[in-house]
């Protein structure tokens, strides 16, 4: 199992600015990924955080707009950048733990829910 | 590509009763997991049950069980004697060995009612 600490859990912030949130895992985790949450809908993948290099993006997600850090393989921030309302969701990462394996149960923050006003 | 499928945006169920909520999908590998995933207001993604695609029988954790029909790609969860704490959102999802990014359905909002 893995056990996610996210901050923050919630923000309010003004259009224009920028927003960084921290995913902090119990133990080192190889698959790391940052989703999406916009209001009454399902969660769509942003990235796939990878350790020591560049994060891989999914359709319509791009760097400028989403970096993300992977540091090391307990620990990654994604960043929504120059915000607009259209940013308001919630956030989340996620980690699988054992990929490969006959579990692959993946595991989640708390989320972030993020207004810009 | 995968995709996942929730029919039914909203459900409600008295305490006590059973009820079932219906997901198909679809993808071209032969190797993939299916899950049923809660989320309850306060935001939390919670694993109700796995199923592994090569695993003929249902799974089955305590009041919560999956019919898997492989053929017809149809993973439905039956939640029998629902409790008021089984009140919400739940996510039907997928991944398969190519990636363990998961796809998920759009959700169905299940309230208990006494």
């Amino acid at each position: 199992s893995a056990v996610i600490s996210q901050k923050p859990s919630r923000d309010i912030c003004q259009r224009g600015t920028s927003l960084t949130i921290q995913c902090q895992v119990d133990s080192q985790v190889t698959m790391m990924f940052w989703y999406r949450q916009q209001p009454g809908q399902s969660l769509t993948l942003i990235a796939t955080a990878n350790q020591g290099s560049e994060a891989t993006y999914e359709s319509g997600f791009v760097i400028d707009k989403f970096p993300i850090s992977r540091p090391n393989l307990t620990f990654s921030t994604l960043t929504v950048s120059n915000m607009s309302p259209e940013d308001s969701s919630i956030y989340l990462c996620s980690v699988v733990p054992q990929p490969g394996q006959k579990n692959t149960e993946a595991f989640f923050g708390q989320g972030t829910r993020l207004t810009v006003v | 590509a995968q995709t996942v499928t929730q029919s039914q945006p909203e459900m409600s169920v008295q305490e006590a009763e059973t009820v079932t909520l219906s997901c198909t999908y679809d993808t071209s590998e032969n190797n993939y997991y299916l899950f049923w995933y809660k989320q309850p207001p306060s935001r939390q993604m919670i694993l109700v049950i796995r199923q592994e695609a090569y695993k003929q029988q249902n799974a089955t954790e305590n009041r919560f069980s999956v019919n898997f029909q492989k053929a017809a790609k149809s993973f439905s969860l039956k939640i029998s004697d629902s409790q008021l704490g089984d009140t919400a959102m739940y996510f039907c999802a997928l991944h398969t060995n190519s990636g363990y990014a998961l796809n998920f359905g759009k959700g169905t909002s299940l309230l208990v009612t006494p």
